[in-house]
């Protein structure tokens, strides 16, 4: 599985998009990009993924460039429960040894009042 | 519907004793991962089990080993403990292996070896 860079912390205001950036320029063409979170003392929680296209669900949005060297999460109106550790995955999906995720160690997002 | 259950949710062990972790996956789920977390590190992968086999295996020692039973609940094994086995153990759950999207996690096992 690739590789991924995020920043080791970001803060955001109540109320305001969150922006998650993730870098996974040795990704490959069969690689999807998945965000899990991690609240405090919980286990991780699946929030979006994607190969190639924007992807948009209930909690999310994923923004992917066009090379898919990198990708941004989006959470539109960030709320103080969404304080989290967020890690952004890269894995094949179909074939190979696609049974684990490989978490890196993240990125903590404080949404401060 | 219950979700991923592991229990117990505590636990304090002695240096060179075992432990044996539970897990239930949700209802009608087939697959059962394990993964360790230290404090301050992202889960690292230990075990995936499918149809009670194992499909893989994280760079973990043979102190570790873990089974799937018929119901497809799971027991994660740790022999002869050592102080850097404490951590968070966490068992995540799908319908299988190679399915297309994520996982369901549970709220872990905190393991302290004293």
């Amino acid at each position: 599985d690739a590789k991924t860079t995020q920043p080791p912390s970001m803060d955001c205001a109540e109320g305001r998009a969150a922006n998650l950036p993730c870098n996974h320029s040795t990704i490959s063409g069969n690689e999807y990009v998945y965000w899990y979170r991690q609240i405090h003392s919980q286990g991780p929680q699946y929030i979006i993924h994607g190969l190639k296209n924007n992807e948009t669900n209930e909690m999310a949005s994923l923004i992917i460039t066009e090379d898919r060297k990198s990708s941004t999460l989006i959470l539109p109106h960030a709320t103080l429960r969404d304080t989290a550790v967020y890690y952004c995955i890269v894995r094949v999906v179909s074939g190979g040894s696609n049974y684990k995720l490989t978490f890196g160690k993240g990125t903590l997002l404080t949404v401060n009042p | 519907d219950a979700g991923v259950t592991q229990s117990p949710t505590h636990l304090i062990k002695t240096r060179g004793q075992h432990v044996t972790l539970r897990c239930s996956p949700i209802s009608g789920h087939k697959s059962v991962s394990w993964y360790q977390q230290v404090l301050g590190q992202g889960p690292q992968f230990i075990f995936q089990y499918y149809e009670k086999e194992e499909r893989g295996r994280g760079n973990f020692p043979d102190r570790f080993s873990a089974r799937q039973f018929p119901n497809y609940s799971s027991e994660l094994n740790v022999n002869a403990l050592l102080l850097g086995d404490s951590a968070l153990y966490l068992c995540a759950s799908s319908l299988a292996p190679l399915q297309n999207y994520g996982y369901t996690f549970g709220s872990g096992t905190r393991l302290t070896v004293v």
